[in-house]
Formats: structure tokens, sequence, C-alpha cells
């Protein structure tokens, strides 16, 4: 089965700790997202990356660090420093081609509380 | 420049109706608006998606009418069912997308 796959489900952290949130590809997209969804907010842009050892900033990256050392893998950090990081988290990948239908797949989503 | 205005909020309508949801972006150079349905603990997915060389596009019960000129774009569900009662994001751009803030839509039978 091809798809996104974000582990854990649930995740419950107290204040003052990292945790990282784990997201995995086996579609072979090149491109991979972190967004933050809170109630009325829709979906911000954490953090993004189209290749392999790069990633840029999205629209609230603050708090929050991304790696991107393997293709199929791309895990989000959500530091101490994050004010208000309860909120759920979805992990997305495509490939970006101009002039396409560039559909974007969407992983189930990791829920975190901060306690 | 980067904003993408979707309206309304929430939308309530009886089964069979034709909910409709409009979004507006402002870059021109925005060259792929595509439609999410999400439910409740679920990440979203892609409905429907068109292009700006079209103005309009139909899937199932789903269509999306697409208006280059005035930089807006809706989505139309025809004969509703308590089963499309979800939230539905519109997108804009190519890479990343510019997503709006959502419309919780409640189909009542």
């Amino acid at each position: 089965d091809g798809g996104i796959t974000q582990s854990p489900k649930y995740l419950f952290r107290k204040e003052g700790q990292n945790v990282t949130l784990s997201c995995e590809q086996n579609l072979n997209h090149d491109a991979m997202y972190w967004y933050r969804q809170d109630p009325g907010q829709g979906l911000r842009l954490i953090y993004y990356s189209q290749i392999v050892n790069d990633f840029q900033k999205g629209d609230i990256a603050e708090g929050y660090s991304v790696s991107r050392e393997k293709k199929e893998s791309f895990p989000l950090t959500v530091t101490s420093a994050q004010k208000n990081p309860t909120a759920f988290y979805l992990c997305a990948s495509t490939n970006p081609r101009r002039g396409g239908y560039n559909e974007q797949f969407f992983g189930p989503g990791t829920r975190l509380t901060v306690l | 420049q980067q904003q993408v205005k979707q309206s309304p909020q929430s939308l309530i309508v009886q089964k069979g109706g034709i909910p409709i949801i409009n979004c507006a972006y402002e870059n021109t150079a925005f060259d792929y608006f595509p439609w999410y349905q999400q439910f409740p603990g679920k990440g979203p997915a892609l409905l429907i998606a068109i292009r700006p060389d079209v103005s309009e596009k139909k899937e199932g019960r789903f269509t999306i009418s697409f208006n280059k000129s005035a930089k807006q774009f809706s989505l139309h569900i025809m004969d509703s069912q308590p089963g499309d009662s979800a939230t539905y994001f519109c997108a804009a751009g190519n890479t990343p997308l510019v997503f709006g803030k959502g419309t919780r839509l409640s189909v009542i039978a």
C-alpha cells in the first residue's frame, strides 16, 4: 500500500519538553510538508522540503525544526520554544510539476497535547 | 498576495440541496486550484482540482467553477447527502499550496 504514515497518532508532552513527530512516505515523492491545524485556522504551513537535505520555513516555523536526510522521511521536532504547541499536525507529500495536477497527499495526522 | 479567502465558514443544507463554497485568491501566478475534504480526526483528501485554462470541471456530484478574471473559484455539491458532512478546504498555488481556512458543511436529512 502506497501512502503517508504518521506516528504516533496521539502524543502528550509536558511543558518544556521537545518531541519529534514522524512522517514517512513510500510514494517516491520529492516534496514533503508539515502543516499545523487549529480549529477555525485552516492549514498553516510550518516547513517544507522539495529535495533531500534542503528545506524552507513556512508561515509559522518558529519553535519547530525539521530534517530531510532521506527522501521518504521528514520528521518534525516541536521544541520547548513553541509557546502553544497543542494542535493537530499533518504531513503531506507531492511531486511538484509545473503545469500539472500536483496532487498533494496527506497523512492521517498526529494530535499533540501539552499537559 | 499569498492569501486564499474562503467563505462561508460554516454551512447547513438539507439533503438534496446544493451547497456552494467560494474562494478568492490574489496571486495571478497561481496555476493549480484543488479542493480537499476532511472528516474529523482524519487527514484531508483531494476531492477535485482545476487548472486556470478551463472554467468548469465536474467529477461525480462535485463541480468546480473557475473565474480567472475575478480570481475566484467555487465548489458545488449536487444532491448533497449526510455523508458529505465534512470540512472543505480550497487551496491555490503550486508548491507550496496556500489553503483557505475551511468551511464546515452539515447536510441534514
